[in-house]
């Protein structure tokens, strides 16, 4: 079955305070690695696409990166408007046309 | 820019009542999606549809049908609304295939259902 589980479910850092998200997938065939942020009562908003292994992607202070097994939200120096919560998301080539599989999800609270 | 924009940000409805939640979007997507959001449950996919008419069953479809007359709008219909169903309803859309796949989702929804 397919599965995405994220890590931590919550962390709270310090302005300035370098960290990663984790986003580990278990897939038939992975067509597509989607990053979202979302705000509290908001619609998740999309910050990146990844689709093969090595593949990275850089916005601002945040940088995702991709292997077979897994993927990393680098967040670099985070400010306060930093905090929000970040899901991740596969699409399966195995699974139906266009069917993302959410994680529950990483809340991030940065600090000043 | 891509623009979901999704009926209401908040509504309250009884027990018993149909409720509608309609949903927009302004980028010709041929695929449009209706998720809920829950505490700890993560996003859960209710219904699809990827093209005028169609539509396919999500993990969680009971209780809920949807209409597509048009493909920039898709709504959601909560035939005989339950307390069960108050959530965070959550609008999406994309393209069918290639490297434009990613979805778009809109404001959301907040329903409380008494």
């Amino acid at each position: 079955e397919d599965q995405v589980t994220q890590s931590p479910e919550a962390l709270r850092l310090q302005e300035g305070e370098s960290s990663s998200l984790n986003c580990s997938y278990t897939v038939s065939g992975l067509r597509g690695l989607f990053w979202y942020r979302q705000d509290p009562g908001k619609g998740p908003e999309f910050l990146f696409t990844l689709y093969s292994a090595g593949e990275e992607k850089e916005k601002e202070r945040l940088k995702a990166t991709l292997t077979k097994k897994e993927s990393f939200l680098h967040i670099t120096a985070p400010k306060p408007e930093d905090s929000a919560t970040y899901l991740c998301a596969v699409l399966s080539l195995g699974g139906a046309t266009n069917k993302l599989i959410f994680g529950t999800g990483t809340l991030l609270a940065v600090q000043p | 820019d891509v623009k979901v924009t999704q009926s209401s940000r908040y509504l309250v409805k009884r027990t018993g009542e149909k409720v509608f939640l309609e949903c927009v979007q302004d980028m010709d997507h041929e695929n449009m999606f209706w998720y809920r959001q829950d505490p700890g449950l993560g996003l859960r996919l209710i219904y699809f549809s990827y093209d005028v008419k169609m539509k396919e069953k999500g993990d969680i479809p009971e209780g809920y049908s949807v209409s597509r007359e048009k493909k920039e709008r898709f709504s959601l219909i909560l035939e005989s609304a339950s307390t069960n169903q108050t959530s965070m309803y959550l609008c999406a859309s994309s393209f069918s295939s290639g490297v434009q796949e990613t979805q778009y989702f809109g404001p959301g929804t907040r329903l409380l259902v008494l």
